[in-house]
């Protein structure tokens, strides 16, 4: 498709476990973002890439919290050690990035994850 | 304080009405977004600006950078408008560039 694909696009796992969400970005898009949404919470950045730069990391809650993005594409958030406050909708969204084109964002359908 | 609040929190409105939404941010950006999130989760960018105005079908934005303020206006409001409208703001070059800082969303239920 051409839109940004999530999967799984729900999980339940137990506290404790790790969890590992993937992102398909748009074809071309070299800026990719995880983003996250808590029940009733606004959005909360995570992590952003571009090209291959560094990433931007300032936005992951704690160190059990990482993220990679291979060949500039597919991207993985991995939660490791999972805990009941991680249970959230974890969107994904891409864009062109670099300073002359557009910033819009386009987002992908989420992964709600639920820790028991 | 959230460094972008959105105005209401939640809004009623009967079909046909003109709908506002305001977003006012208390930091220095490049850009700011309207994204629309409809019940099922969805995200949906509806406009991008950093000045001016923008005009898409019944949905029209405006940013005043000097008053660190914007709206988003829906003239004849129909129930498929109903979701959530987030206002997000970038930060300028130099700073970090990846992220947003979003708004809690303005709720939108348009009756028939």
């Amino acid at each position: 498709g051409a839109g940004v694909s999530q999967s799984p696009s729900n999980k339940v796992t137990e506290k404790g476990k790790d969890v590992e969400l993937r992102c398909d970005p748009i074809s071309g898009h070299t800026a990719l973002y995880w983003y996250r949404q808590s029940l009733g919470q606004g959005l909360e950045f995570l992590i952003y890439f571009q090209g291959n730069s560094a990433p931007d990391k300032s936005g992951l809650p704690s160190d059990r919290f990482s993220a990679e993005r291979t060949g500039g594409s597919v991207s993985t958030l991995t939660i490791q050690r999972t805990q009941q406050e991680d249970s959230a909708v974890y969107l994904c969204a891409s864009s062109f990035g670099g300073t002359r084109r557009g910033y819009e964002q386009f987002f992908g359908p989420g992964t709600r994850l639920t820790v028991l | 304080k959230n460094e972008v609040e959105q105005s209401p929190q939640n809004l009623t409105a009967q079909e046909g009405e003109f709908i506002t939404i305001n977003c006012s941010y208390s930091v220095g950006i490049s850009a700011l977004h309207w994204l629309q999130q409809h019940p099922g989760g969805g995200i949906v960018s509806l406009f991008m600006l950093s000045s001016g105005k923008k005009k898409h079908g019944r949905l029209i934005a405006t940013i005043n950078i000097q008053e660190k303020h914007s709206s988003l206006h829906i003239t004849a409001s129909h129930p498929r408008d109903s979701a959530v409208y987030i206002c997000a703001v970038r930060l300028p070059l130099g700073g970090s560039q990846g992220n947003l800082i979003f708004g809690k969303g303005t709720k939108l239920s348009v009756k028939p």
